[in-house]
């Protein structure tokens, strides 16, 4: 059974400071990984997709690399903003099912 | 809005009530998902359909029951809950279920709550 790690649970930090999230997962059998971003109460957005075969994917202020034979993958958020705040999830695809990772949340103080 | 559209936002009802909660994607995916999130734990993984087919079943007790009438429309009928099956319910679909090379699109969720 695939289980999905992020390291810190939670993260406070002022603005401008750069974010480094990360993930861990236990079976590196992936087809891809997917980070989402939750604000509180509502559904999830994709921020980032890498397929099994890429190092890195990024989206303007976001990067997020994968080392699928470590299992693990980093989201970075350049100069973070306070409208960064909320919590990020990452998912990983095998076995034809999508495993979370509890999330970590973030606090970009103004 | 995503692709995804959840409807209602937001349930109350009660442990004898029975109520509906509803999915609908025009992504043209061919898998749909129900998801449930409590609070402080992951998101768990509760029905799979592919091509209106359910093809998992995660030991999700009876009292919830699944419904996919055509592949953009997914249901999942309650009944009889328990105060425990408060939790945000999110629906999600994919273009495939066995080569999701486009990843996960979630709707916004339907917040329930059983009093």
């Amino acid at each position: 059974k695939q289980e999905v790690t992020q390291i810190p649970a939670a993260l406070s930090v002022p603005e401008g400071e750069n974010l480094v999230l990360n993930c861990s997962f236990t079976d590196s059998a992936i087809y891809n990984l997917q980070w989402f971003r939750q604000d509180p109460g509502k559904g999830l957005t994709s921020l980032l997709l890498i397929q099994s075969s890429q190092r890195e994917q990024t989206s303007g202020r976001l990067n997020a690399s994968l080392d699928k034979s470590s299992g693990r993958s980093t989201l970075y958020i350049a100069a973070s903003q306070p409208g960064d705040s909320a919590t990020y999830l990452c998912a990983v695809s095998n076995d034809y099912k999508l495993s979370f990772g509890a999330g970590t949340t973030v606090t970009v103080r103004a | 809005e995503t692709g995804v559209t959840q409807t209602p936002r937001h349930l109350v009802m009660g442990m004898t009530n029975k109520k509906s909660l509803k999915c609908e994607q025009h992504l043209g995916h061919n898998a749909m998902y129900w998801y449930k999130q409590s609070a402080k734990k992951p998101l768990e993984l509760m029905f799979v359909y592919s091509l209106e087919e359910r093809v998992e079943n995660n030991s999700v007790p009876s009292r919830f029951s699944p419904e996919c009438p055509n592949s953009s429309h997914l249901f999942l009928h309650l009944h009889t809950l328990q105060p425990e099956d408060s939790a945000l319910y999110l629906c999600a679909s994919s273009q495939d279920q066995t080569e999701p090379a486009h990843g996960y699109t979630f709707g916004s969720g339907t917040r329930l709550t059983v009093v």
